[in-house]
């Protein structure tokens, strides 16, 4: 059973560069596309983007100046980086598993705990 | 892209059902039967309970429904239960580029 488990910096200066890596185990990488999802303190859910095996990525048109998520195949990781951040990045951050397809029908059916990252001068 | 639009809060007794609206655009709920709904308890990860409009993942109780007409969809929860108490989100894939997008959340009470 495939079990996602992320880590990174909790806490970030406005300005500095958010990363985050989800590390897969228990499953196939290369079948499907990996997520990120954040969801700032007592809101709803924000689509980030995602990456498959290949780099193949699509991000979020308000986020995608200052996103990028990245893969490692061979140790089944992929991580995001946002970079300038401010207080509104605040947010937990997950991530999640794609089944199906970023172009059609496509749904997040494992999920990553969660990293609370906040942005504090 | 907006988020798709929910109702911040439904409630019902227990065994009543409760239906909660997700509207969106022609560009996503209504131009494609790729909408997905989540459950999320305060604090816990969001879990997955209804996915291509209407199919319920392995795990998930039948009690939990989806349907779409037009630029809605909607999830209904038959016979409430205390423990569905929790946050619901839509998700829907909105086209052009691959695009992504997120209902604005729902409240379920049960009186």
């Amino acid at each position: 059973q495939v079990q996602l488990q992320q880590w990174g910096a909790g806490l970030l200066k406005p300005s500095e560069t958010l990363s985050l890596t989800c590390g897969v185990y228990g499953e196939s990488f290369s079948a499907y596309y990996w997520r990120w999802i954040r969801q700032p303190p007592g809101k709803g859910l924000e689509w980030i983007g995602e990456i498959n095996h290949s780099g193949t990525t699509n991000y979020n048109p308000s986020l995608k100046s200052r996103v990028t998520i990245s893969v490692d195949t061979s140790k089944k990781q992929f991580s995001l980086k946002l970079s300038s951040v401010t207080a509104a990045d605040t947010a937990v951050y997950y991530c999640a598993r794609v089944s199906g397809s970023p172009s059609q029908s496509n749904y997040m059916d494992v999920w990553g705990k969660g990293t609370t990252v906040t942005v504090s001068s | 892209q907006s988020a798709l639009s929910q109702p911040p809060s439904a409630s019902g007794s227990p065994g009543q059902s409760v239906t909660i609206s997700c509207t969106g655009t022609s560009s996503d709920v209504g131009g494609y039967a790729y909408v997905s709904w989540y459950q999320q308890y305060p604090g816990k990860v969001p879990r997955l309970i209804i996915y291509e409009v209407n199919k319920r993942p392995s795990g998930v109780p039948d009690r939990f429904s989806g349907s779409k007409s037009g630029n809605t969809a909607s999830l209904t929860v038959s016979g409430l239960q205390t423990e569905d108490e929790a946050d619901y989100y839509c998700s829907s894939y909105a086209g052009n580029n691959n695009l992504q997008v997120f209902g604005t959340g729902t409240k379920v009470t049960v009186l």
